[in-house]
């Protein structure tokens, strides 16, 4: 089936510690996209690239780092800089960048920093 | 800068009743478009609708049912005869084209908790 997969779902880590989080598409999408969710809040975007090898900050990229080495993976760091990690956080595709194209979810992974 | 706004934080209601959910938006863009995404208790944000900015016509689909208004800056959903399974956290989206970069960008409202009493 084509989607959008995330893993893990839950995900601990110690504070001080980076860790990255997995988001694969097999929707041959261009651009894909990275979101944090806090409780009662919307989404926020983080980074998100419209192209392999190219990414663009995002409105709260602070404490994060990503690459597109590949069309299909978009990994996202969470660094130790990052002063409040613990958040869900949602991967998202689109054929392209441009106006028209709805975005595609993932299943979302909820990072939780002890 | 965009902005969405849902002013409603939690809607509660009994199973058959019509639920209208609000969402104000704020833009300078005068190309557009404006979403709809569901997320039920699972997390995963569900596509539901696209609208562009120039098209005001209301759309139905099924139970749901969207009205768009630009002279109000609005565009609310209705669900018609609520059921259980409606219950989840319905957000409200803008995509505008002023600038080249951010053409990708999707600025979400905070979302509305709608929960359906059986």
């Amino acid at each position: 089936d084509g989607g959008i997969t995330q893993s893990p779902k839950y995900l601990f880590r110690k504070e001080g510690q980076n860790v990255t989080l997995s988001c694969e598409q097999n929707l041959n999408h261009d651009a894909m996209y990275w979101y944090r969710q806090d409780p009662g809040q919307g989404l926020r975007l983080i980074y998100y690239s419209q192209i392999v090898n190219d990414f663009q900050k995002g409105d709260i990229a602070e404490g994060y780092s990503v690459s597109r080495e590949k069309k299909e993976s978009f990994p996202l760091t969470v660094t130790s800089a990052q002063k409040n990690p613990t958040a869900f956080y949602l991967c998202a595709s689109s054929i392209g960048g441009g106006l028209y194209n709805e975005q595609f979810f993932g299943p979302g992974t909820r990072l939780t920093v002890l | 800068a965009q902005k969405v706004t849902q002013a409603q934080t939690e809607i509660s209601v009994v199973e058959k009743e019509d639920v209208t959910l609000d969402c104000v938006y704020e833009t300078r863009d005068t190309t557009y478009y404006l979403f709809w995404y569901k997320q039920p208790p699972s997390g995963e944000l569900v596509f539901l609708i696209r609208r562009n900015s120039f098209d005001e016509q209301n759309e139905i689909s099924g139970r749901y049912s969207w009205n768009f208004q630009k002279s109000t800056s609005s565009f609310n959903f209705t669900i018609t005869a609520s059921q259980v399974v409606d219950s989840a956290v319905y957000f409200c989206a803008h995509k505008g084209g002023r600038e080249e970069t951010s053409g990708s960008r999707l600025t979400f409202g905070e979302g509305t908790q709608l929960t359906v009493n059986p």
